[in-house]
This record gives structure tokens, C-alpha cells and sequence, in this order.
């Protein structure tokens, strides 16, 4: 099985900052990674698909790249309603998640 | 607009049974794969179970294979979960998930979740 791995697994930051959460895998996956934000008590949400791909309805200052085994999801600017849980996927596996906090 | 909506959670003893469904509207659920994800605050987001549109393809997460069955009647515009053997380490919320036209791995929209509890 392929194994997914987060980093960092939380990180404090502000509004207007730019974050970058990175996710590995343990093998080669070509680009067929996914990424979701996850608010308490809510399901999450697609964000990024396909790696790189901007899910219908989400904001621009969403990007997503990388390939093989190492991906990044990353915010330009970080607005109030970005702090949440971020998480990425590849077909039956989900990262263990980063949770972006103040 | 899409509408996922799972019911049929609750609290079950070990080796009990449970049957979750989801409710679909807002598209036209025969062209769907689907999925149900589970989601514990220990070990996080866990796909469990998919199936094609027309159900003829079906796969399940180590952990629940052969004591979970996941089916779909598409006249009804509902998925379906049979849970049977229920252990403790199956106590999550459970959600039903639709998968992208094209990359269906990518789960475009989900349900609220549904809380599954089984304990003695």
C-alpha cells in the first residue's frame, strides 16, 4: 500500500500569509493526488484534483503542483475562512492532514 | 443543487449489524461512481468502500472487506452500506461521497456524515 505523509502536521500563521503544506509519497504516483480543506464539524471539501487542477467554485489563491512523490498545495494569501484542516489523497489513501491555525 | 444526505448511524454492539444510506439528488446519480469515507479523530480520513455507476464494479479498504458490502439502486437515486461483524475500531463518521466525472477518486461532493458508535 502506499503510504501518505503530511507536512508540517500544524502551522500557526496569519492573515495574508502564503503557506505551502507538502505531501510525500512513498512511491511514485504520477499526478493523481487530490487536496481538501476540512472545517470542524463539516465534510471536507475538494479543492485541488489531479494534482494541479482547481475544483469548480474555489478560489484562485488555491494552487496545487508537483508530481511523483512530492506534492504541494499552496495558499497566496491566507484569508479568515482558510483556517481549516488540509488534506491530501491519492485513490484510497488520505493524508494524516495539516491543520492551519492563527 | 447536488445534495448528498446519509442516515442509519447509531450506536450497535460489537458484532452487530447496521445498514447506511444516502440519499442523492441534483444530478443524475446513475452516471456516478460513489464512495463511502469514514472519519475518526485517531487514525483520520479512511476510504472504505466504492462502486461504479451501473455496479458493476466494487472495491473495498482491507479493513472492511468481507464484512461490509456497498450496493447502489439507481431507480432510487440511493447508496447504500451494509455493515455486519461491526468492531469497535469501526466507530466513525461515516460519509457517502461522489466521485468526479473522470477522475473518480476525486470526491467532488459529500454527504454530512453519519455517526456510527459500536460499543457494549
Amino acid at each position: 500500500d502506499i503510504q501518505m505523509t503530511q507536512s508540517p502536521s500544524s502551522l500557526s500563521a496569519s492573515v495574508g500569509d502564503r503557506v505551502t503544506i507538502t505531501c510525500r509519497a512513498s512511491q511514485s504516483i504520477s499526478s493523481n493526488l487530490n487536496w481538501y480543506q476540512q472545517k470542524p464539524g463539516k465534510a471536507p471539501k475538494l479543492l485541488i484534483y489531479a494534482a494541479s487542477s482547481l475544483q469548480s467554485g474555489v478560489p484562485s489563491r488555491f494552487s496545487g503542483s508537483g508530481s511523483g512523490t512530492d506534492f504541494i498545495l499552496t495558499i497566496s494569501s491566507l484569508q479568515p475562512e482558510d483556517f481549516a484542516s488540509y488534506y491530501c489523497q491519492l485513490r484510497g489513501s488520505f493524508g494524516p492532514g495539516t491543520k492551519v491555525d492563527i | 443543487q447536488v445534495q448528498l444526505v446519509e442516515s442509519g448511524g447509531g450506536m450497535v454492539k460489537p458484532e452487530g449489524s447496521l445498514r447506511l444510506s444516502c440519499a442523492a439528488s441534483g444530478f443524475t446519480f446513475s452516471d456516478y461512481y460513489m464512495s463511502w469515507i469514514r472519519q475518526t479523530p485517531g487514525k483520520g480520513l479512511e476510504w472504505v468502500s466504492y462502486i461504479s455507476s451501473g455496479g458493476g464494479t466494487i472495491y473495498y479498504a482491507d479493513s472492511v472487506k468481507g464484512r461490509f458490502t456497498i450496493s447502489r439502486d439507481n431507480a432510487k437515486n440511493s447508496l447504500y452500506l451494509q455493515m455486519n461483524s461491526l468492531r469497535a475500531d469501526d466507530t466513525a463518521v461515516y460519509y457517502c461521497a461522489r466521485g468526479r466525472t473522470g477522475s473518480y477518486w476525486a470526491f467532488d461532493y459529500w454527504g454530512q456524515g453519519t455517526l456510527v458508535t459500536v460499543s457494549s
